[in-house]
């Protein structure tokens, strides 16, 4: 089982809609997660960070972390073509920070 | 205001031949990474650095050294490079249990 999974995709979505994109994590004692954009050939960026249970709202984008299920989650309302790029899930554990696959998005105008 | 700065960006090697990629940051992390980026399979950790003086193995180490060479600076050094290890590399650095913060990447091609 990999550290950090996450469904590779494409996932299509019209411009307007709402996108979802799910992490799911092995390692128990995580702390941190974060999600991270990518537009291709470029370095990833962090969209956000999420530490506790719970909802963390930011603008357009919103972070769901459950710990006891082991899962992070991403919402993107009001999707946008510029939104189109790779998001990457990214948890810390135990001294480094490990990354998913990535899912791709694509939002279609 | 520089973050993390790698050099190369771009770089052609013949198989066998030697490389060291630079990586330093300017925001007194203490954690620094090494990742390689292939289409489908997102970043892969070759080693890491969880502080001046240590240095880990990740996923994918096999074929790479690496050297804290202090807190700024964490370089990358193929020895033999190989066609398999064409890839994106990218640097990284964060404090513990913070957002990591990335280079601009290395495009590596070797023929």
């Amino acid at each position: 089982q990999k550290e950090v999974e996450q469904n590779s995709g494409p996932l299509s979505v019209p411009e307007g809609a709402i996108a979802s994109l799910n992490c799911t994590y092995s390692d128990r004692v995580s702390q941190s997660f974060f999600w991270y954009r990518q537009y291709s050939g470029k370095s990833p960026e962090l969209i956000m960070s999420i530490y506790s249970n719970g909802d963390k709202e930011d603008g357009r984008f919103t972070a769901q972390l459950n710990k006891a299920s082991q899962y992070v989650s991403l919402l993107i309302r009001d999707s946008q073509p510029s939104d189109s790029a790779t998001y990457l899930c990214a948890v810390i554990g135990y001294q480094k920070v490990t990354f998913g696959t990535g899912t791709k998005l694509q939002v279609i105008p | 205001n520089a973050g993390v700065t790698q050099t190369p960006k771009f770089q052609v090697l013949k198989t066998g031949q030697s490389m060291t990629l630079q990586c330093a940051q300017d925001m007194n992390h203490n954690s620094m990474y090494w990742y390689r980026q292939d289409p489908g399979m997102g970043l892969r950790l070759i080693y890491y650095s969880a502080s001046e003086g240590t240095t880990d193995k990740g996923e994918v180490p096999n074929g790479y050294n690496v050297s804290r060479l202090n807190k700024r600076e964490f370089s990358l050094r193929l020895e033999s490079a190989a066609p398999s290890q064409t890839s994106v590399y990218f640097c990284a650095s964060s404090e513990s249990k913070t957002e990591a913060f990335f280079g601009q990447g290395t495009r590596l091609t070797v023929v």
